[in-house]
């Protein structure tokens, strides 16, 4: 089975700039998510979606995150305009179901700003 | 207080060594309780899963619940180079069926020498 896969690996971006990150989840899982993860913290659950419909968002900065899931398959999650506390590794993750199904995480887009 | 409290280590063991991981917490709703490993530059990768109280063993690794005590443990026998790496604990509550916010602690670097 195919995993989680993310793109770009890698973003280096001035602060007010803005940025998008891709994540295309393992086929057939119905909900997405995308976390944050700080150096030296553990990730930070930003926004959760199932299928298309979002479940919780309540930790995202709304001002400047967006994100978008649709069709139900691919996401993506936009930074604008990008400030320096934003620099993070940002995790997607999917899971078969909500309710206490494992999550399957890709690689990250590690994000540096400037 | 945060929901997860994790000793962010590092922890530096020799080779063959026995070691122990812990979280504790604080929301006695949780109930599925995981251990994630995460190399460096990578996603993390879930290890260990249970559910409710009890032990969960899996070759080299050994989960440990203790809901009254809200404490969690890891255990790795004979440890090898190839263990280090950081471990993050995580847990969630059912809400509803819908939702698996997954609340993870900051994650324990583990260094195994040869």
């Amino acid at each position: 089975e195919a995993g989680v896969a993310q793109s770009p690996r890698y973003k280096i971006i001035e602060k007010r700039q803005s940025v998008a990150f891709w994540c295309n989840p393992i086929s057939g899982h119905a909900t997405l998510y995308w976390y944050q993860q700080i150096l030296g913290q553990g990730p930070k659950l930003l926004i959760q979606f199932q299928n298309n419909g979002v479940v919780d968002d309540s930790q995202l900065p709304k001002d400047r995150f967006s994100a978008e899931r649709l069709k139900g398959v691919d996401s993506t999650l936009k930074i604008q305009p990008a400030k320096l506390e934003d620099s993070a590794v940002y995790l997607c993750a999917s899971s078969p179901t909500g309710g206490g199904s494992p999550l399957h995480f890709g690689n990250g887009t590690r994000l540096t700003v400037t | 207080q945060k929901e997860v409290e994790q000793d962010p280590g590092p922890l530096s063991v020799p080779e063959g060594a026995i070691v122990s991981l812990n979280c504790t917490y604080s929301n006695s709703a949780f109930q599925y309780f995981m251990w994630y490993r995460q190399y460096s530059r990578k996603g993390p990768e879930l290890l260990m899963y249970t559910y409710s109280s009890g032990n969960k063993e899996d070759g080299r690794f050994t989960a440990q619940v203790d809901k009254s005590s809200k404490y969690i443990s890891l255990f790795i026998r004979d440890s090898q180079p190839s263990d280090s790496a950081t471990y993050l604990c995580a847990m969630s509550a059912r809400y509803g069926g819908a939702t698996n916010k997954l609340i993870f602690g900051t994650g324990t670097l583990l260094a195994v020498q040869p």
